[in-house]
């Protein structure tokens, strides 16, 4: 069975630039997370969706935003780029509540 | 909220055993999770904690205690591919599964 599978891998954008970041989670997962890993630190919680409602939030600006699909695979959407929104952005996908969380490969985003 | 500590870089021999710390401050958690991460890789799971005690599974064990905001990663019998980032985190309480890890620690495995 596939794992998490996300889209691009890798992604150069300018400073003020908007990007989509794509996701499909596990089969017969209903819930998808969004983390940004800087390097050298531990990934931070961006969003939560469950069954296409937004169940949790991290400590990010309005920038920032996601979707779920009725088939469960999510789009990050991200606004007016910044430097420091330079990093490995990270997708999970998680069975039943409470469930270890599984990841995909991330995509590497850089800002110019 | 949710603090996570853990030392940021540690060094073993192969054949040898390590131990991972990772204390929390946190009001209460659901459970506590080891993830493995290979530089440029996503993190994979290795072990879950809900309740005191240890959790074995191969060469790899963790250990929780709730009353002493206190769990440990153990790794048996190293192998130089045991080298890698090793990132605990907390799942807390009425907010799904979201996951708050802490730093991560890297362990540098020697011949």
């Amino acid at each position: 069975d596939a794992g998490v599978t996300q889209s691009p891998t890798h992604l150069i954008k300018t400073r003020g630039q908007q990007v989509t970041l794509r996701c499909s989670p596990i089969s017969g997962h209903k819930s998808v997370s969004w983390y940004q890993q800087v390097l050298g630190q531990g990934p931070q919680f961006i969003f939560q969706y469950y069954e296409k409602e937004e169940r949790g939030r991290g400590n990010f600006p309005d920038r920032f935003s996601a979707r779920q699909f009725p088939n469960y695979s999510s789009e990050l959407n991200v606004n007016a780029l910044l430097l420091g929104d330079s990093a490995l952005y990270l997708c999970a996908s998680s069975g039943a509540s409470g469930g270890p969380q599984h990841f995909g490969d991330g995509t590497r985003l850089s800002i110019l | 909220g949710q603090n996570i500590d853990q030392p940021t870089e540690m060094t073993a021999t192969e054949g040898a055993i390590v131990q991972i710390n990772c204390t929390y401050q946190t009001s209460g958690f659901n459970g506590l999770f080891w993830y493995q991460q290979h530089a440029g890789e996503a993190p994979t799971f290795l072990s879950y904690n809900v309740l005191d005690g240890l959790e074995e599974k191969g060469r790899f064990s963790s250990f929780l205690s709730r009353s002493k905001g206190y769990s440990y990663l153990l790794l048996k019998e190293l192998q130089m591919k045991d080298s890698a980032s090793y990132l605990c985190a907390l799942t807390a309480p009425n907010a799904g599964n979201m996951l708050t890890f802490g730093g991560g620690t890297r362990l540098m495995v020697k011949p």
